[in-house]
């Protein structure tokens, strides 16, 4: 029963160029999400998947971010042409996705340094 | 702004002391879940409470909810240095979406 896995654990880029991270949730988990969190501060809700239904993009601060996830399985976020401010820790969860019992499982995140 | 806000954002207290953190929210809710983190990186679930539910409690965790007043609260007994951490709230809606707020950062000095 291995728990939500993040890939790499840090990435450090330079300005202008994409970056890729991914996020394998636990098995059988329906739903997953992507937040943001920079230092110091609270988590910020980028992206929200849930089973086959339409994600909810809400979150996500720029065009330059986009997500993806093969059905029920791994999701990969992508942000185009980095900017030092997109400099966070990036977190991903996965549950059951269902409303009455949606704990949250999280993985340790991926650092990602802009230079 | 967050449907969960903390308060207060900062905490400081002696070991063994009791540690209480707040947290308000704006929307109905199906349920309230209370997390730690240590150090910046993957959160860890706590507690639960579902929005029939007005007190639970888990080994020295204690949460209460108030749905009149939109609150909860998440009380820490007898607090260790290990609980040095931040605690965040998440509101969770019947679409089964989960909503965090800012956190709490809580320092138990031994």
């Amino acid at each position: 029963g291995a728990g939500v896995s993040q890939s790499p654990s840090n990435k450090v880029t330079e300005k202008g160029k994409d970056v890729e991270l991914r996020c394998d949730p636990i098995s059988g988990h329906t739903a997953l999400y992507w937040y943001r969190q920079r230092l110091g501060q609270g988590l910020e809700f980028l992206i929200y998947f849930q089973g086959n239904s339409a994600p909810d993009k809400s979150g996500l601060p720029s065009d330059r971010f986009s997500a993806e996830r093969t059905g029920e399985s791994v999701s990969t976020l992508t942000i185009q042409r980095t900017q030092q401010e997109d400099s966070a820790v990036y977190l991903c969860a996965s549950s059951f996705g269902n409303k009455l019992y949606n704990e949250q499982f999280f993985g340790p995140g991926t650092r990602l340094t802009v230079l | 702004s967050q449907q969960g806000e903390e308060d207060p954002q900062a905490l400081s207290i002696q070991e063994g002391e009791n540690a209480t953190m707040n947290c308000s929210y704006k929307t109905s809710i199906n349920n309230l879940q209370w997390y730690r983190q240590n150090s910046g990186r993957g959160l860890v679930h706590l507690i639960l409470i579902r929005s029939n539910e007005r007190e639970k409690h888990s080994g020295r965790l204690r949460v209460t909810l108030d749905t009149s007043k939109k609150s909860s609260s998440l009380l820490i007994t007898a607090s260790r240095a290990a609980d040095t951490a931040s605690y965040f709230c998440a509101t969770n809606t019947n679409a089964g979406k989960s909503t965090f707020g800012d956190g709490t950062t809580l320092t138990v000095k031994p």
